[in-house]
């Protein structure tokens, strides 16, 4: 069974720019969350979908952050414009329904914004 | 304001030693208490986990210690080995329809030495 997915793993980016990242998760898990670990902190929440429907977004820093789930296969997260606080690893977790607490995290994207 | 905090930062063992990660939480709302692993370029993976109706869980070299009046649960690691050198994060998330977010500690740089 193929794992979490995520693309692309590094992204190197001039502050303004746009960048998009995808996240396959894991075949039939409905849930899909985003995380990201600025350097030297720990792993934040940013967002959680239930198949293709946003359930919270509490962790979302600002506008310039826009997490999609069409048809609730993948998800992409695209930021616009980025900001230099904007670099850290950005992880894409999943888990099969909602008693499933083991949540299956990709490899990350590890985005720099110079 | 830091949910779960996690110490020591960094921890150097000799191999075959016992190492020990502590955490600390405030919400006493969260009932599920994982441990992830992480080795460099690979994304975070379920180690070891506890729900607060038991006060340890072991498996294999692995243990969990839980309490739950003083709001802390700690990993140990028995008969450590150099290819547990990795980061370990503790996490914690409380059920709330199906949504299940993590809130993780920094994490522990772990090193095993031969």
């Amino acid at each position: 069974e193929a794992g979490v997915t995520q693309f692309p793993s590094h992204s190197v980016i001039e502050k303004g720019q746009t960048v998009t990242l995808r996240c396959d998760p894991i075949s039939g898990h409905d849930n899909l969350y985003w995380y990201r670990r600025v350097m030297g902190k720990e792993i934040k929440f940013l967002l959680h979908f239930v198949k293709e429907s946003k359930q919270d977004e509490s962790g979302m820093p600002n506008n310039r952050f826009l997490a999609e789930r069409t048809g609730g296969t993948y998800s992409t997260l695209k930021v616009q414009p980025a900001e230099l606080e904007d670099s850290g690893v950005y992880f894409c977790a999943s888990s099969q329904d909602g008693r499933a607490r083991e949540q299956f995290f990709g490899p990350g994207t590890r985005l720099t914004v110079l | 304001q830091q949910q779960v905090k996690q110490s020591p930062q960094s921890l150097i063992v000799q191999k075959g030693g016992i190492s020990i990660i502590n955490c600390a939480y405030e919400n006493t709302a969260f009932d599920y208490f994982p441990w992830y692993q992480q080795f460099p370029g690979k994304g975070p993976a379920l180690l070891i986990a506890i729900r607060p109706d038991v006060s340890e869980k072991k498996e294999g070299r692995f243990t969990i210690s839980f309490n739950k009046s003083a709001k802390q649960f700690s990993l140990h690691i028995m008969d450590s080995q150099p290819g547990d050198s990795a980061t370990y994060f503790c996490a914690a998330s409380r059920s709330g329809g199906s949504n299940y977010k993590l809130t993780f500690g920094k994490g522990t740089l772990l090193t095993v030495n031969p």
